[in-house]
Formats: structure tokens, sequence, C-alpha cells
């Protein structure tokens, strides 16, 4: 069980929006500590993608954007491309297990 | 350009002790605020946190495993070092290692390496 809950999996046809959501803690993101979420292209390493909640780094196109609220955060893919496949994870820290903490993971399929 | 690196053996043996080296360029870990850490990936499931150095070598470790770790820096040849005792088959899994930096919000994990492969098993 992981200590940030993703939904397992979401889905969208080509064009559309999809969310992914990321729930926390009083402990994690409750803390309140950032949220950050990286993307994870079938057989390569993460890339981080959005960082410090909402702040997407060099490269990383607008379609993707990042919001937290309380002790959940969310990730908003708009204008879905097939490229977009990838498993995604958020990031956040823990001061109860003194631990950088990572979700479950989110598989996106765009239909 | 940032690169990370990990190296270090395919396959170990049950109770060994596992070594992995991460090679980097494009930063210093004599730079204030920046550090390395380690993340690993079980086949087909999530990431994990494992530890992380820091610049003035102050080290993190996953309270879950702090027993079995070790993370130590050679800033001369910019190289991160982790071991990890006891290995045992569940320690399968890819083992990345990334750039870090102290952000009073919490930090983040990026750029990363391309992971390296550990298999535990007779």
């Amino acid at each position: 069980q992981s200590v940030l809950t993703q939904p397992p999996s979401v889905s969208g046809a080509p064009g559309q929006r999809a969310t992914i959501s990321c729930t926390g803690s009083s402990t994690n993101i409750g803390a309140p500590y950032d949220v950050h979420w990286y993307q994870q292209l079938p057989g390569t390493a993460p890339k981080l993608l959005i960082h410090g909640n909402t702040n997407r780094p060099s490269g990383v196109p607008d379609r993707f954007s990042g919001s937290k609220s309380g002790t959940s955060a969310s990730l908003a893919i708009n204008g879905l491309q097939t490229e977009d496949e990838a498993d995604y994870y958020c990031q956040s820290y823990d001061n109860g297990l003194s631990a950088w903490v990572f979700g479950g993971g989110t598989k996106l399929t765009v239909l | 350009q940032i690169t990370l690196k990990e190296s270090g053996p395919t396959l170990v043996k049950p109770t060994q002790t596992l070594t992995l080296t991460c090679i980097f360029s494009g930063f210093s870990l004599t730079t204030n605020d920046v550090g390395v850490g380690w993340v690993r990936q079980p086949p087909g499931k999530a990431l994990e946190w494992l530890a992380l150095i820091y610049w003035n070598d102050a080290k993190r470790y996953s309270p879950s495993l702090k027993r079995r770790l070790t993370i130590s820096k050679d800033t001369s040849n910019n190289q991160v070092v982790l071991t990890m005792t006891n290995m045992d088959p569940v320690d399968t899994g890819t083992y990345y290692c990334a750039q870090t930096s102290v952000i009073a919000g919490g930090n983040w994990f990026g750029p990363w390496g391309q992971g390296t492969l550990v298999t535990v098993s007779s």
C-alpha cells in the first residue's frame, strides 16, 4: 500500500482531457509538502513532469498541468495524444515517515 | 546537460551485498543544496525511494531499509555509491539514481539515470 493513493488506471480518447488524482494525508501533501509528478513511458526511466505542484520544467508541453488542494493533488492532461500513454506517479515528502514517498502509479491509456 | 548513469551487477545471490554506482556529469556534488538519490522499481510495480546524499555529506535513508543501506559520494570522480546488504529476491528490480536539490517545499527528483536491472536469484 502506497502512502499516496492514485487510481490504477485512467483512459481517454485522443484530444480529450484526462485527470489523475493523488490523495495523501496531513503528514505529506496536507503538511503541506509539495507534490511532484513523473511520466514513465514504457521501458524508460521516469521523467519529471511537474514540480512544486504546478510548475512545468522546460520542454514539458503546457497540455500538462498540476494542482493541489488540501491533502490531494491532480495532474491534468489536455488534448490527449497517443504518445501520452505512460505510467504517471505523484511524489511528496512525509514527515511522519521522514521519507520521500511515491504514489502507486496510474496507467494512462489513450483509446 | 546533466546526465546520470547507474552501473553494477545484473545478478546477485540471496544474502549477498549489492553495490551500485551512479556516475554523473553536468553538476557537482560540492554545490550547495545539491544531492543524489536512489529510487527502485520492482517489475511492474511502483517507485520506491531508497536513499539520498547531499553536497554536505548529509545522508537520508528509507526507514524500512535503513539497516541494509549505505550511501556515499566521491566528489572528485562525480560518483555516488549505494550498497544494500542481505539481498533477497524481493529486492529484484530496476534501480535508478537521480539528481535532487534541497527545496523548501520538498525535494523532487530529476534528471534520472536510465536505470539498472538487478535480479536476485540463486
